[in-house]
């Protein structure tokens, strides 16, 4: 089956960029879509079909998708960024899944 | 303006039948091009896709909970609705219910654009 890897976590300083990775077989033939989650909360979309933004999310969060790893990008870090974030695909090649990456604590120093 | 409510018992004894409904706002539960879907996410743990059902007909279901797992529709009620059976304690969590949508392609393969707040599921004797 399908699988997505994502970092644990990564830590940054407040001002700085922060670079979560999803690497996936070929996971650049497929549209990729991640999340956000604060504790307790339930997720937010913050960047689907691979570097589109909801209305309502800042230009600070963007996307790429290539080859085997997709990149979400937070610029200029804010302490309110601290989150899980998740990646999300659609299998086609097996059972039309639904697939997430295991999640990426983000840590703002 | 879309809303999406879970609701259900917050404590199921195994191994019975947990059953939540998803209450939806908004709009109309057989509007076209989206997909209305399950999660969940144990405690302290990622996200899990249980299944998802289009237009109250074709359904999708996770292959690791496939045998276990009925989604259906109840149009006249604008709401949808997860069946779990033979539930043990690895089933608890918070569940969401959810619509895929806005994205590009085929529907399935849409960002899960609106989320209900979450159900704490407690699976115990």
């Amino acid at each position: 089956s399908y699988m997505l890897t994502q970092p644990l976590s990564v830590s940054v300083a407040p001002g700085n960029t922060a670079r979560i990775t999803c690497d996936g077989n070929n996971i650049g033939m497929k549209s990729v879509h991640w999340y956000q989650q604060k504790p307790g909360q339930a997720p937010v979309l913050v960047v689907y079909d691979d570097s589109d933004r909801p209305s309502g999310i800042p230009e600070r969060f963007s996307g790429s998708n290539s080859g085997n790893t997709a990149t979400l990008t937070i610029s200029r870090v804010e302490a309110g960024d601290e989150a899980d974030y998740y990646c999300h695909v659609w299998d086609s090649s097996s059972d039309h899944r639904l697939v997430f990456g295991g999640g990426t604590k983000v840590i703002v120093l | 303006q879309l809303q999406v409510q879970e609701s259900g018992p917050g404590l199921v004894k195994p191994p019975e039948t947990l059953s939540l409904t998803c209450t939806v706002s908004g709009v109309s539960i057989t509007s076209r091009g989206h997909f209305w879907g399950w999660f969940r996410q144990p405690p302290g743990r990622g996200l899990e896709w249980i299944g998802s059902i289009y237009y109250g007909e074709t359904s999708y279901y996770n292959p690791p909970l496939k045998s276990r797992v009925t989604i259906s529709v109840d149009t006249s009620k604008n709401e949808f609705s997860l069946q779990l059976r033979s539930v043990t304690a690895a089933d608890t969590a918070v569940y969401y219910c959810a619509r895929q949508g806005g994205g590009s392609g085929w529907y399935l393969s849409h960002p899960i654009a609106s989320w209900g707040q979450g159900i704490l599921v407690t699976v115990s004797s």
